[in-house]
């Protein structure tokens, strides 16, 4: 089992949909998680952290859920330029380590 | 804004060639990493430092080495380039000891072993 897993997708919607993504992770103390935001042949960005409580940023909103060990994110009325792979990130307990899940690719059409 | 700079975007190197590649970042960041991306496999973690001449290996150090002499600067360093060695290799910092933090990459650098 990968530590930190995404559906790779891809994920093609139209301009103005919700769109969710999933990640599960198998360390159980992990404490730190973050989404990140990969455009094509670029480097990933931070697009937020997750926060134990939910937390949400403009379209975007990223929960956690300890208990079954997944974070998600959700993107309210898509818009062409969110286009991107959407990479889940997660401390799995070693200080200053992160891991990245392979990314989940988002296409959002005309 | 942080900014993590790395020596080359495009680089092509012979099989057996020694290949060096440098990254700078400008914020006094403690932490530097390094990773490779490979198509489906998504970054993986080669090796990392949390202070000068301090390093650690990641999940796949085999054929690399690493050499951080001043703080802001990480080099990586192929001993003798392998096909296998052909990918995407990103440098990325973060901020402080003893802190899991936002890492922040550079460019990346697209390494071609021929």
């Amino acid at each position: 089992r990968k530590e930190v897993e995404q559906d790779p997708g891809p994920f093609n919607v139209p301009e103005g949909a919700t769109v969710a993504f999933n990640c599960t992770y198998s360390n159980s103390a992990s404490q730190s998680f973050f989404w990140y935001r990969q455009d094509c042949r670029k480097e990933p960005k931070l697009l937020m952290s997750v926060y134990s409580s939910g937390n949400e940023d403009g379209r975007f909103t990223a929960q956690l859920n300890r208990a079954s060990q997944y974070i998600s994110l959700l993107i309210r009325d898509s818009k062409l330029s969110d286009s991107a792979t959407y990479l889940c990130v997660v401390n799995l307990g070693s200080a200053r380590q992160l891991t990245f899940g392979s990314g989940t690719q988002l296409t959002v059409l005309p | 804004d942080v900014k993590v700079t790395q020596s080359s975007r495009y680089l092509v190197k012979r099989t057996g060639e020694k290949v060096f590649l440098e990254c700078v970042q400008d914020m006094d960041h403690e932490n530097m990493f390094w990773y490779r991306q490979d198509p489906g496999l998504g970054l993986r973690l080669i090796y990392f430092s949390y202070d000068v001449k301090m390093k650690e290996k990641g999940d796949i150090p085999e054929g690399y080495s690493v050499s951080r002499e001043k703080k802001e600067r990480f080099s990586l360093i192929l001993e003798s380039a392998s096909t296998n060695q052909t990918s995407m290799y990103l440098c990325a910092s973060s901020y402080g000891r003893g802190v899991v933090d936002t890492q922040y990459f550079g460019p990346g650098t697209r390494l071609t072993v021929l």
